[in-house]
């Protein structure tokens, strides 16, 4: 059974980069034809969907944050990575790592992120 | 422009069934989705992917109480013999080249 766990800072100051790993367990992360995913949800909103990476490199992110959004994969560690920059109080979000075939059958049990100084 | 529409908010009685619904935009009538249940407090669970032709496939471990259909644009989430641990948010997510999109999300409440 494919797992996926987020982790990193639980709060970051406005104007830095927030990064997140999702390490994944029960799967080879470069085996298979996956999306791998960001999505976010502030409180009490809905599902924001950040970008993916594909499992031959490619990426693609939500245009509305893609000049800051960057997503990377380290297959030797079977993580992948989540770089947003000039944060604002606005990104303060539960972020999920989730795998997409295109559709996310499994997910990260989220972990929350605060911009505040 | 890809959009998914769902009502903000849908009620039904214990043990009864309820019908959700989810609207492909204009010319998209021929996606695919995913239906994803999200309990308080809780990340998103994968429930189904729906196609068109309203043939399905459901995740690990999903009841038989939960099912999918399709017609035309829209496409629907029918959950019978309701339980109180189905009261939870509930997103559809569809996807195109380089993009993925979600619904707003229906709140199910249980009464």
């Amino acid at each position: 059974q494919v797992q996926l766990q987020e982790s990193g800072p639980g709060l970051v100051k406005p104007s830095q980069t927030l990064s997140l790993t999702c390490t994944v367990s029960g799967g080879s992360i470069s085996s298979g034809s996956y999306y791998w995913s960001w999505i976010r949800q502030p409180a009490g909103k809905g599902l924001e969907w950040i970008g993916r990476i594909y499992t031959s490199g490619s990426t693609n992110y939500n245009p509305s944050l893609k000049s800051r959004v960057t997503i990377s994969v380290d297959t030797s560690k079977n993580q992948f990575s989540l770089k947003l920059s000039s944060v604002t109080a606005a990104d303060t979000a539960v972020y999920y790592c989730a795998r997409g075939s295109p559709d996310y059958d499994y997910w990260g049990q989220g972990t929350l992120v605060t911009v505040s100084s | 422009q890809l959009v998914l529409t769902q009502s903000p908010s849908a009620s039904a009685s214990l043990g009864a069934s309820v019908k959700l619904t989810c609207t492909l935009s204009s010319g998209h009538s021929s996606y695919a989705i995913a239906w994803h249940q999200q309990q308080p407090e809780k990340g998103p669970r994968y429930l189904m992917k729906l196609n068109s032709d309203g043939s399905h496939s459901k995740g690990d471990g999903i009841p038989d109480r939960f099912s999918g259909s399709s017609s035309g644009a829209e496409r629907y989430l029918t959950i019978s013999s309701l339980q109180s641990e189905d009261e939870a948010d509930y997103y559809c997510q569809t996807w195109g080249t380089g993009t993925v999109v979600f619904g707003g999300g229906t709140k199910l409440t249980v009464l």
